[in-house]
């Protein structure tokens, strides 16, 4: 399940299980989202993106839906694996393209 | 096709001394972004560069740090003075007009000591 720990949320779920990671983003001018992974020590790796004009992106394994209306996005990963393990941030590109990164969530998956 | 390049992937400083990051942007790529994420946090946007012009600094403290992204070589942060409070990791990232992937580097770990 879900819960909030010292500082970054952390989602556990077992090996071969969905997950689903959610992120709330500010800006609704924001036009341009994108999903991360950061693995321990490493940069952020691209995983999917979206642009406003769509509520849904597919992607190998993994799913994005865009919300417009409340400002919510999540990532979904079918069939979790060890190598998912990482943290995820979620981005919104304003018009400048500078991105803004949400806190993140911990991706914990169980053998 | 190399990616983008960080160096040092590491370095420790005393407070008071200077600390230089680099950052190789990928080939072709003339915009370069700069971030710095703390333990625990996400990436916080500092400054926005193109070749010889600095875009966006907003994020850039307003002392002690500066950037410059010159027609040769990699982009330079510079912080000068270091306190305990600069460490941190620090990632750049490159982006090619027309593209909206950033490609971000390893980054640079800083440890004030």
């Amino acid at each position: 399940g879900e819960s909030v720990g010292l500082h970054l949320p952390t989602l556990s779920v077992q090996e071969g299980d969905n997950s689903i990671i959610n992120c709330a983003y500010s800006n609704s001018a924001s036009d341009y989202f994108i999903w991360y992974k950061q693995e321990s020590g490493k940069g952020p790796q691209f995983i999917i993106d979206i642009r406003s004009n769509m509520d849904k992106r597919q992607g190998q394994r993994v799913t994005v839906l865009l919300n417009k209306t409340v400002k919510h996005l999540s990532l979904q990963i079918a069939a979790t694996q060890p190598g998912d393990s990482a943290v995820y941030f979620c981005a919104e590109k304003d018009s400048s393209y500078k991105l803004i990164f949400g806190s993140g969530t911990r991706l914990l998956v169980r053998p | 096709n190399a990616g983008v390049m960080q160096n040092p992937r590491h370095l420790v400083r005393r407070r008071g001394q200077e600390a230089r990051l680099r950052c190789s942007p990928m080939k072709g790529h003339s915009h370069v972004y700069w971030y710095r994420q703390l333990p625990e946090e996400g990436l916080k946007f500092m400054v926005y560069l193109q070749k010889e012009n600095i875009i966006d600094e907003s994020g850039m403290p307003k002392e002690r740090f500066s950037a410059e992204f010159p027609k040769e070589g990699p982009s330079i942060l510079r912080i000068q003075q270091v306190v305990r409070g600069d460490s941190a990791a620090y990632f750049c990232a490159s982006y090619s007009t027309g593209d909206y992937e950033q490609y971000f580097g390893p980054g640079t770990r800083l440890t004030v000591t």
